[in-house]
């Protein structure tokens, strides 16, 4: 089955500076990668996908790079805020066995 | 108001208790989801149902189990057979399986 590898497990970056959380992926077959955000004592909530006919999606500071050879996918976040501040996990799915495998999360600290 | 929402928010039983988690969404999904958040271990799967009156065990079930007889309701039974059973439950839909995943508030269980 699918397993999904996520690093860091915890990472501080100055406010302003960049982010990048990477996560691996084992099943060739998947197709679809959310990233999802979870502020403290909040539901998860998608901020970003890609899908695997495309390399590179941005939404404002946020963006997500895949690299289907490799099987990697990372998450970049730009001139970060401190509403950034939160548990981030990333996922795949539409595999052979066509569950969705979240990796570990990463906790993102945006210092001041 | 559209959305997905469980209760209760705490629940308390006494071990070797069986207890069901509610699940309900108005969104019109036909995937539902159960999850199990424990502190460092991300998100894992329990179970997941892509239509009325069918599922598939995700990647940690036993000791769970859940139906599916109406759209909008997914509950999860926590049986006596799971070993650890304190943690907190997330549930989600969405469209398919591989599209966005709405979050419910969870529900936290702790077994005495």
């Amino acid at each position: 089955g699918e397993n999904v590898e996520q690093h860091p497990s915890t990472l501080s970056v100055q406010e302003g500076d960049s982010a990048v959380i990477k996560c691996t992926y084992s099943d060739s077959a998947s197709n679809y990668f959310p990233w999802y955000k979870q502020e403290l004592g909040k539901r998860p909530q998608l901020i970003i996908d890609i899908r695997s006919n495309v390399g590179e999606k941005k939404d404002q500071r946020i963006a997500v790079t895949l690299n289907k050879t490799a099987k990697h996918f990372s998450l970049h976040i730009t001139e970060t805020q401190p509403e950034d501040s939160a548990v981030y996990f990333c996922a795949a799915t539409g595999g052979r066995d066509d569950k969705i495998i979240f990796g570990k999360g990463t906790r993102l600290h945006i210092l001041p | 108001d559209g959305g997905i929402t469980q209760s209760p928010k705490y629940l308390f039983r006494k071990e070797g208790q069986n207890v069901t988690l509610s699940c309900e969404q108005n969104l019109n999904h036909d995937a539902m989801y159960w999850y199990r958040q424990d502190p460092g271990q991300g998100l894992r799967l329990i179970y997941y149902s892509q239509i009325v009156n069918d599922f598939q065990k995700g990647d940690i079930a036993e000791g769970y189990s859940v139906s599916r007889e109406k759209k909008e309701s997914f509950p999860l039974t926590v049986t006596s057979a799971q070993k650890n059973p304190t943690a907190f439950y997330l549930c989600a839909s969405s469209i398919g399986l591989v599209y966005e995943q709405f979050f419910g508030p969870g529900t936290r269980l702790t077994v005495l």
